[in-house]
């Protein structure tokens, strides 16, 4: 079974904080995204990447920013939390084959920024 | 303008089949149709996905008219643990990557 692990399911964080979130794949998938989740405006995606060291903004890029060393693990930065990052994060990833679309989610990390 | 048009919320008994409508009445001929579902506190889960044949996996079928304007997930024997928020998205394969949108779904619960 493909299994995608995000470091934390709970994190809660002060304002001006940096925070790292970290997402781990272990199927050899080349394409990993990290998406927000908020009541009301449904998926939204921040990045993604389909090779290592490779990024591509998503919709909604603001604030935040990623790494990608390793073909195994995608990690989504917030250089300095703000309230209106308070968020469901989802990490997903996908191979070249499945597509991007036949995506595999870890189980979410609960960001609340205080 | 939302691609796909499907029922907010549906019951099903446990045991049963449940046949989750979706209408994408503006379907072009290289979109395909995939369905993911949200178990409440989890990731969204992948499903099934199809062109313009039916399909099947070891998680539920998919019927896709003739016409491709509607299609159904068929989840052939549900369970409690099928209780979910279920996804309906059309997509051609060259639209810019990664681009999940997922609009408000199907809440299903199933029950006793």
């Amino acid at each position: 079974d493909v299994k995608v692990t995000q470091s934390s399911r709970y994190l809660v964080k002060r304002t001006g904080e940096k925070v790292f979130l970290e997402c781990v794949q272990d199927m050899d998938h080349e394409n990993m995204f990290w998406y927000r989740q908020d009541p009301g405006l449904g998926l939204r995606l921040i990045y993604f990447s389909y090779d290592v060291k490779m990024k591509e903004k998503g919709d909604i890029p603001e604030g935040y920013s990623v790494s990608r060393e390793k073909k195994e693990r995608f990690s989504l930065i917030l250089e300095s939390a703000s309230t209106n990052q308070t968020s469901m994060y989802l990490c997903a990833s996908s191979s070249l084959a499945g597509g991007d679309y036949e995506q595999y989610f870890g189980p979410g990390t609960r960001l609340t920024v205080t | 303008d939302a691609k796909t048009t499907q029922p907010p919320s549906m019951d099903c008994a446990e045991g049963r089949a449940a046949n989750l409508p979706c209408n994408h009445s503006t379907i072009s001929g290289n979109e395909y149709v995939y369905w993911y579902r949200q178990i409440h506190s989890q990731g969204p889960q992948y499903i099934i996905h199809g062109l313009k044949n039916n399909e099947t996996n070891e998680m539920a079928s998919l019927i896709i008219t003739e016409d491709r304007k509607s299609s159904t997930l068929i989840l052939p024997h549900a369970t409690l643990r099928d209780t979910a928020v279920y996804y309906c998205i059309v997509r051609s394969l060259t639209d810019s990557w990664g681009k999940l949108q997922f609009g408000a779904g199907t809440q299903v619960v199933v029950t006793p």
